[in-house]
């Protein structure tokens, strides 16, 4: 089955500082996705992306869609303490009729301040 | 407006015992998925309802998982009887209609299976 490969797996970092995680795939994608989850709670969308080629912000995340429409990349600017949680990239399928979503394995933030 | 809701938060069984998980979509969402978290694992699709019809049950992991959604509201995964492999977090996500649109997650269903 198709398989989205997410880095770094983990991440320990001084508040302020930026931090960058991308997924590859193997396959095509016509939309990517990258999801939040904090503890205890289900993950929530923070930008989702269209275009091959499409760059997209949302505060301090940017996040594009590859050219290839096999990657996608998510920055975040100037770490705070909130942003601790697990990052997910999703996908879906290019041309295809299913609806559901591809996970990457994620990526743990830690922030320490 | 609620978002989409799940019961039980939490829930502990022992192998062999049957457990039945509920999911709220948000209302007016006709599309209705189910995924699953193992640990240390990704998050991998189960089904997916259109209103009351399942329009893709492909991940679901065999025959010890009944999913229904009768009267195209509410849906429930039924797993019986458990084994501990079927541990994990269980996590709904609904959709105002298919293809792109957004799917918004529920809070999850922590199930431990001893």
């Amino acid at each position: 089955g198709q398989q989205l490969n997410q880095s770094p797996q983990s991440m320990f970092i001084q508040e302020g500082e930026d931090v960058s995680m991308n997924c590859t795939s193997s396959s095509i994608f016509n939309t990517w996705l990258w999801y939040k989850q904090d503890p205890g709670e289900g993950p929530v969308l923070l930008i989702a992306l269209y275009k091959a080629g499409e760059l997209t912000s949302n505060g301090r995340l940017t996040a594009q869609f590859g050219i290839t429409r096999k990657d996608s990349f998510l920055n975040i600017s100037a770490s705070i303490p909130s942003d601790v949680g697990i990052y997910f990239c999703a996908g879906q399928l290019y041309g295809g009729s299913q609806g559901n979503l591809i996970f990457g394995k994620g990526t743990k933030l830690s922030v320490k301040p | 407006e609620a978002g989409v809701t799940q019961f039980p938060s939490h829930s502990v069984i022992e192998k062999g015992q049957t457990v039945t998980l509920r999911c709220d979509p948000i209302s007016g969402h006709d599309n209705l998925y189910w995924y699953r978290r193992v640990m240390g694992k990704e998050i991998k699709f189960l089904l997916h309802f259109v209103k009351e019809s399942k329009q893709d049950e492909s991940g679901m992991p065999n025959n010890r998982f009944l999913a229904e959604r009768t009267g195209g509201t509410y849906s429930t995964l039924k797993v019986q009887p458990a084994e501990l492999e079927d541990s994990g977090v269980y996590f709904c996500a609904s959709s105002p209609r298919r293809g792109g649109e957004t799917q918004y997650f529920g809070p999850g269903t922590r199930l431990l299976v001893l």
